[in-house]
């Protein structure tokens, strides 16, 4: 059974930083890209960043690129995102989901919320 | 690309048919998933290359369309699918979603 783990969220203050986590188990992790998506507070989803099943690729969203990095552990079968230059419209649940190359995310996380806030 | 979901709320009853329209603003080659959410719980997938249900997926949903419109249809309503429905491009990256559909009674 695919399972994916999220961890790492909390309050943090405008400014700050943030690593997540995913542990990935049930699967082949270094066969699978990997994606981070959020959810804002009765918002709709936003596909965050992705990485390559490899971690030899990695993208991001506008809204996050300069700010966030996502890296892929092949070794540990753990997902990251470090989250820096928080701001408050980053406040949200951030998913990690398993992604099929051009068919979608087939397994999600239960998600972790991040609150950014003074 | 962007992706536009219409409607963005709909009422319906046990039993209708329900059809939910995704727009996407360029080609995007049929890689196009649809997702469904229930209050505090992850995303699951429905449908995938737009008209391939997932398996497990009970076959009152449905996908189709070729671009730019695609469909997701729900054939005979049921209590848990009231839900809210998302559609996904997966053709190229970021892998935009729409604004979602929310299914109420």
């Amino acid at each position: 059974e695919v399972q994916l783990l999220e961890s790492g969220g909390g309050l943090v203050q405008p400014g700050g930083s943030l690593r997540l986590s995913c542990e990935a188990s049930g699967f082949t992790f270094s066969s699978y890209a990997m994606t981070w998506v959020r959810q804002a507070p009765g918002k709709g989803l936003e596909w965050v960043s992705g990485v390559t099943h490899t971690a030899g690729s990695t993208y991001y969203a506008d809204s996050v690129k300069g700010r966030f990095t996502i890296s892929k552990d092949n070794s540990k079968s753990t997902l990251y995102l470090q989250m820096s230059s928080l701001r408050a419209e980053d406040t949200a649940i951030y998913y990690c989901a398993k992604y099929r190359y051009n068919y979608g995310h087939d397994s999600w996380g239960q998600g972790t919320l991040v609150t950014v806030s003074s | 690309i962007q992706l536009t979901q219409s409607p963005s709320s709909l009422s319906a009853s046990v039993g209708d048919r329900v059809t939910i329209t995704c727009r996407a603003s360029q080609g995007i080659n049929n890689y196009l998933a649809w997702y469904q959410q229930k209050p505090g719980k992850a995303p699951q997938l429905l449908i995938y290359a737009a008209s391939t249900l997932q398996s497990g997926v009970p076959s009152r949903f449905s996908g189709s369309g070729s671009g730019p419109d695609f469909t997701l249809t729900i054939s005979s309503l049921q209590p848990e699918d009231f839900a809210t429905y998302y559609c996904q491009q997966l053709n190229s990256y970021p892998l935009t979603f729409g604004g979602g559909t929310m299914v109420e009674i």
